[in-house]
């Protein structure tokens, strides 16, 4: 089984909709991750969390929000979602404090009309 | 101006080639320099990752950083049609800094 998941891997919405992206992983790991790829633009972050009650916003918060609800689940929510919101998200974890490495989810494809 | 600037390709080479990837970057605080793969529909996965400044090689892959001029590598000797992939490079800070950037992703194809 992965270690990182993610669902729904794909999702058409459209604008105006309020939308959940929701993140699991069974590494253990302490820190998690949300991007945004985009043509051009790569990898962005939106938000990130290095422990449960620790939440930090990224470069591209804006109309994004998140819940970790355990060390486990980290959830994204675009609460009224616009056009250029559409974009492949991914999950990703590490080890921290030294965890360079990022493990990556398979991604959620998200359109929204 | 980005912190990480990278060619985002494509770049098309034959069978058997080598393969040069480069990103360039501004701030001198990165200590962590990694490389990333990238296949389609798939996330990125740590290809290769050097701390400071230096040469490592694991098998066809050699990754290079030069902090002087704020530049790193990644060669490919013998490349493989499988290596046909994205490939991002990656930054961070020291302990304590949170700060990890990814580059815009070079698009390789390899010609069989």
């Amino acid at each position: 089984d992965a270690d990182v998941t993610q669902t729904p891997r794909n999702r058409i919405t459209k604008t105006g909709k309020r939308i959940m992206l929701e993140c699991s992983q069974t590494k253990g790991h302490d820190r998690m991750y949300w991007y945004r790829q985009d043509p051009g633009l790569g990898l962005r972050l939106i938000y990130y969390s290095f422990d449960v009650k620790d939440i930090n916003k990224g470069e591209i918060s804006d109309g994004y929000s998140v819940s970790r609800q355990a060390q486990a689940k980290f959830s994204l929510s675009l609460e009224s979602a616009i056009p250029n919101q559409t974009a492949l998200y991914f999950c990703a974890t590490s080890d921290g404090p030294l965890g360079h490495e990022q493990f990556f989810g398979p991604g959620t494809r998200l359109t929204v009309l | 101006q980005k912190e990480v600037e990278q060619d985002p390709g494509p770049l098309s080479v034959p069978e058997g080639a080598i393969v040069s990837l480069n990103c360039t970057y501004s701030n001198s605080a990165f200590q962590y320099f990694m490389w990333y793969r990238q296949y389609s529909r798939k996330g990125p996965e740590l290809l290769m990752y050097t701390y400071s400044s230096g040469n490592k090689e694991d098998g066809r892959f050699t990754a290079q950083v030069d902090k002087s001029s704020k530049y790193i590598s990644l060669f490919i000797r013998d490349s493989q049609p499988s290596d046909s992939a994205t490939y991002l490079c990656a930054m961070s800070g020291a302990s304590g800094t949170y700060k990890y950037i990814f580059g815009t992703g070079t698009r390789l194809k390899v010609l069989a």
